[in-house]
């Protein structure tokens, strides 16, 4: 079993905060790391693909950066708005075309 | 178009059923993949398709059993399913293998509910 982790699992932030999450998965056998948003009703929707320790992806309000050798991803939302409310979900991608997603953080976003 | 459709959203069936779940694409994508996700964890693999043939299965029962006719289409043919196999099942595509960098698209779902 391959574990990804994402923290917070839930989170409530005011519109106009900023927030971040966390993905946190093994170091070793690293291919890519994605970042998925998850709306209600909505089928996921890649955000960032990143293969490269020391990415930085941006994407509107919406940033991310990788750490391959510690593990880790965070994902970065400046501003937030209720239309960024969905979960967000990151895969870690090993050799061999396995993906192991994380359970995701549910982001609300209250007016 | 980047759509990923599938059908049916919503099936319900018997243990002694015998049911498709379908999902396709015209992306002219080369790799597809079948999700199962239970509430309140993440969506797991099930399988793998690369160029119409089949590259991964993470040791699913044979009570499920993947087609993909074409590079379009891939079917996910159900039989003997237990209660425990009720979940939401994706389906999702990529140009190629996601290992070389490719994110996926993913339709919205088949709800499964195995009575």
């Amino acid at each position: 079993i391959l574990n990804v982790e994402q923290s917070p699992q839930s989170l409530h932030v005011q519109e106009g905060d900023s927030t971040n999450f966390t993905c946190s998965f093994p170091s070793s056998n690293f291919y890519a790391l994605h970042w998925y948003r998850w709306e209600t009703a909505k089928s996921p929707e890649a955000l960032f693909v990143m293969t490269l320790n020391g990415d930085e992806k941006k994407k509107g309000r919406i940033s991310a950066t990788l750490n391959t050798k510690e593990g880790y991803s965070y994902l970065y939302i400046k501003g937030s708005q209720p239309e960024d409310s969905a979960t967000y979900l990151c895969a870690f991608i090993k050799a061999g075309n396995q993906f192991y997603f994380g359970t995701g953080t549910s982001l609300t976003v209250i007016p | 178009d980047t759509e990923v459709t599938q059908t049916p959203k919503h099936l319900v069936m018997g243990m002694t059923n015998k049911k498709s779940l379908k999902c396709e694409q015209h992306m002219g994508h080369r790799a597809m993949y079948w999700y199962k996700q239970k509430a309140k964890k993440p969506p797991e693999l099930m399988f793998v398709y690369s160029y119409e043939k089949l590259s991964i299965n993470e040791s699913v029962p044979s009570r499920f059993s993947p087609e993909c006719p074409n590079s379009s289409l891939l079917n996910l043919h159900l039989h003997a399913l237990q209660p425990e196999d009720s979940a939401l099942y994706l389906c999702a595509s990529s140009q190629d293998l996601a290992e070389a960098g490719e994110k996926l698209f993913f339709g919205s779902g088949t709800q499964l509910s195995v009575l």
